[in-house]
């Protein structure tokens, strides 16, 4: 069935590393792909987002891969910073009108 | 701009009472949404409203109703609260209902059913 999950629960990074989250989806027909950030106590943040028609996509700090061969999609954060630290999440839309949202990777930044 | 807002930010309620969870956006979106998020589960998509004027159930949406006021404002109604509806909401709006989906947030209402 649909469904788009997280290798990793909980991810901890040294301040100042790099981040990767990581996300699988199980939908072939999803063409659009978005990250979102959720800071506690918080709404979701839309970081970036990604076409398939691309393999990589980056933003200020972040960049997103999708390799669709292996359904497979990762969010690279640079040069990890204690704001940061929050849920991630990525989301797919296996069709225009529909996103399926994964159940969040949180992200834990050691001093 | 405040973006999207939501009212209460927390709200407990017993079984069978009723209440509206209220959301507002400043950003002229044409279309807002309702989820739910639950521990352990990603967002579920209650009901959404494409336009002014139009609003359809999404993925969960028994036990709820909601109006499109006007194009700033969405509601979500509980007629009869059950503990099964313990959640944080979150209300969301978007420039359109097709991709590219950048959707904005409100900070969500936590609602406990005793």
């Amino acid at each position: 069935g649909e469904s788009v999950g997280l290798h990793l629960p909980t991810l901890s990074v040294q301040e100042g590393d790099n981040s990767i989250i990581n996300c699988a989806y199980s939908n072939s027909a999803s063409d659009y792909f978005i990250w979102y950030k959720q800071e506690s106590g918080k709404g979701p943040q839309f970081i970036i987002d990604i076409r398939s028609n691309m393999d990589k996509r980056q933003g200020q700090r972040v960049t997103v891969l999708l390799n669709k061969t292996v359904k497979h999609l990762s969010l690279q954060i640079a040069a990890t910073q204690p704001g940061d630290s929050a849920v991630y999440f990525c989301a797919e839309t296996p069709r225009d009108d529909k996103i399926i949202f994964g159940k969040g990777t949180r992200l834990h930044i050691l001093p | 701009n405040a973006g999207v807002t939501q009212t209460p930010k927390f709200q407990v309620l017993k079984t069978g009472q009723s209440m509206t969870l209220q959301c507002a956006q400043d950003m002229n979106h044409n279309s807002m949404y309702w989820y739910r998020q639950d521990p352990g589960m990603g967002l579920r998509l209650i009901y959404y409203s494409a336009s002014e004027g139009t609003t359809d159930k999404g993925e969960v949406p028994n036990g709820y109703n909601v109006s499109r006021l006007n194009k700033r404002e969405f509601s979500l109604r509980l007629e009869s609260a059950a503990p099964s509806q313990t959640s944080v909401y979150f209300c969301a709006s978007s420039v359109q209902r097709e991709i590219p989906y950048e959707q904005y947030f409100g900070p969500g209402t936590r609602l406990t059913v005793t």
